[in-house]
């Protein structure tokens, strides 16, 4: 069981909007900035969104985090075929000392 | 350019031991942490710890605490993750990754870079 809970699939159609909800405890999403990070199947993940809502270069505005509380969400807008992938939030546990991960959210693009 | 370059895959028996590595170029070594994630078939990513190769303090997961040893040589930018005695439920993709340091309550470590990913197979 992950630490974090992330609903496992959301899909949309290509140009609309889909959020992936990430949620968690005071240790970790209610004391630390939520991490995002997206992996395309037998590749590697790729950071998404780090602290306070960047982006690394070369991620497109399209995709935005934001947090409330215990829980964050990933917002994609004009979804495109080449988001199919699977989406992982991530964030520090002052408890356990360590990053935790949320188990996944597949994306499909209909 | 930032880059992770770990070791190729390896196919073991229960029992046996195994060290993998991940040679870092393009950034500072030394003042940067750097980690290790699994990644199970199918399943999500789980972390297992970090290594600071300037003085070589380390920490970990509790849960892969005393199951595995992380360690780093700094004269040649690797960062090494070694198992002494296998086990089948450690087959799995693992991959190293830089962390940076931020602060907002307090200090956080972000997986920023990542390797390609090394696959373990540990047959029974």
């Amino acid at each position: 069981q992950s630490v974090l809970t992330q609903p496992p699939s959301a899909s949309g159609a290509p140009g609309q909007r889909v959020t992936i909800s990430c949620s968690g405890s005071s240790s970790n999403i209610g004391s630390h900035t939520v991490i995002w990070y997206h992996q395309l199947p037998g590749t590697a993940p790729k950071l998404l969104i780090y602290t306070k809502n960047q982006r690394p270069s070369g991620v497109p505005d399209r995709f935005s985090g934001s947090q409330s509380g215990t829980s964050a969400s990933l917002a994609i807008s004009g979804l495109q075929s080449e988001d199919e992938a699977d989406y992982y939030c991530a964030a520090w546990d002052d408890s356990l000392n360590g990053v935790v991960f949320g188990g996944g959210t597949k994306l499909t693009v209909l | 350019e930032v880059q992770l370059v770990q070791s190729g895959a390896e196919v073991k028996k229960s029992g046996e031991s195994l060290k993998i590595s991940c040679k870092g170029s393009g950034y500072s070594f030394t003042n940067y942490w750097i980690g290790w994630v699994r990644q199970r078939p199918g399943k999500g990513l789980e972390w297992m710890g970090i290594i600071f190769p300037g003085d070589s303090d380390t920490r970990y997961s509790p849960s892969f605490q005393g199951q595995v040893t992380i360690s780093a040589d700094k004269s040649i930018t690797t960062a090494y993750l070694k198992w002494s005695s296998l086990k089948a439920s450690d087959t799995a993709m693992y991959y190293c990754a830089r962390h940076e340091i931020y602060y907002d309550n307090s200090g956080y470590y972000v997986p920023d870079y990542w390797g390609q990913g090394t696959l373990v197979t540990v047959s029974s």
